[in-house]
C-alpha cells in the first residue's frame, strides 16, 4: 500500500505569492515523522523541514511551514512569498518509528510535485 | 564536518555489462547507508539499506545488489545491467542508531543510462 501519496504533478504559482504542496500518509504506527525535500535540476536533494508526530506546534523553516493536519494524515508544504529559486520537484517523505522500522531510519517517498515559479 | 561522496557523477552502459557504483561518507562513524533510484521525473525507491558493515537489506527483488565491505563504504553493482536498470541513483546517510527526526544527508548522484 502507498504510504505517501502527492497528488499534484506539477503546480504554478507567481512570483511573492504562497503556494502548497499537497502529502497525505497512511501509517498505523504512532510515532513517525515527515519530511521534505527540494530537488533542483541539478539532482541534490536538499532538506528542508521535519515535522514529528508528537510535535504540538506546525514546523516552521523561514519561508516554510508544515500544516499539519494528524486527524486528516495530510502534511502540506507551504512556500511564502515564491521565489523563482523556488522552481523544483518537492517531495514529501515519511520515517515509521522504531516500533516498526527499529534502527533503520529509512524514509519512504512521495512521487513528487513539480514546482514552477513565473516571474 | 560530514560529506558524502558518489561517483561517477553519469554513466552509460550498455545492456548485459556490470556496473559499480560506490559511495562513501567521512566525518562520522557507523552510519546508517541507503541507495535510492528515482526513474525521470518520478519519486525515489529505497532500493537497499545498511545498518552496519555486512549488513544489507533489500528492499525490492532485482536485477541489483549492494555491498558494505567498510564502514562508510556503500557499493551498488550489477553482473548484467538491463535497459530497466537505467535511472538517477542516490547514496544517502544518516546518524546510526539516530532517532525518528534524523534527516537523511544525499549525495549528488549518478546518473545511469543503459543503452
Amino acid at each position: 500500500a502507498q504510504k505517501i501519496t502527492q497528488t499534484q504533478p506539477g503546480m504554478f504559482v507567481q512570483e511573492k505569492e504562497a503556494v502548497t504542496l499537497d502529502c497525505t500518509y497512511d501509517t498505523s504506527d504512532p510515532s513517525y515523522g515527515l519530511f521534505w525535500y527540494k530537488q533542483p535540476s541539478s539532482g541534490e536533494m536538499i532538506f528542508l523541514i521535519y515535522q514529528g508526530s508528537y510535535d504540538q506546534q506546525n514546523a516552521t523553516e523561514g519561508r516554510y511551514s508544515l500544516n499539519f493536519q494528524k486527524a486528516r494524515k495530510s502534511a502540506n508544504l507551504v512556500i511564502s512569498a515564491s521565489q523563482l529559486g523556488d522552481s523544483a520537484m518537492y517531495f514529501c517523505a515519511m520515517r515509521e518509528g522504531l516500533t516498526s522500522s527499529g534502527n533503520t531510519g529509512k524514509l519512504i517517498f512521495g512521487q513528487g510535485t513539480t514546482l514552477q515559479v513565473k516571474p | 564536518s560530514q560529506t558524502i561522496h558518489q561517483w561517477p557523477a553519469t554513466l552509460v552502459q550498455p545492456v548485459g555489462s556490470p556496473l559499480s557504483l560506490e559511495c562513501t561518507v567521512e566525518g562520522t562513524s557507523n552510519p546508517n547507508l541507503y541507495w535510492y533510484r528515482q526513474a525521470a521525473g518520478r519519486g525515489l525507491q529505497l532500493l537497499f539499506y545498511s545498518v552496519g558493515i555486512g549488513q544489507i537489506s533489500s528492499e525490492v527483488p532485482q536485477n541489483l545488489s549492494a555491498s558494505r565491505p567498510q564502514d562508510r563504504q556503500f557499493i551498488l553493482s550489477s553482473k548484467k545491467l538491463l535497459l530497466s536498470d537505467s535511472g538517477f541513483y542516490l547514496c544517502a546517510w544518516r546518524t546510526g542508531g539516530g532517532s525518528t527526526n534524523e534527516k537523511l544527508f544525499f549525495g549528488s548522484g549518478t546518473q545511469l543510462s543503459v543503452l
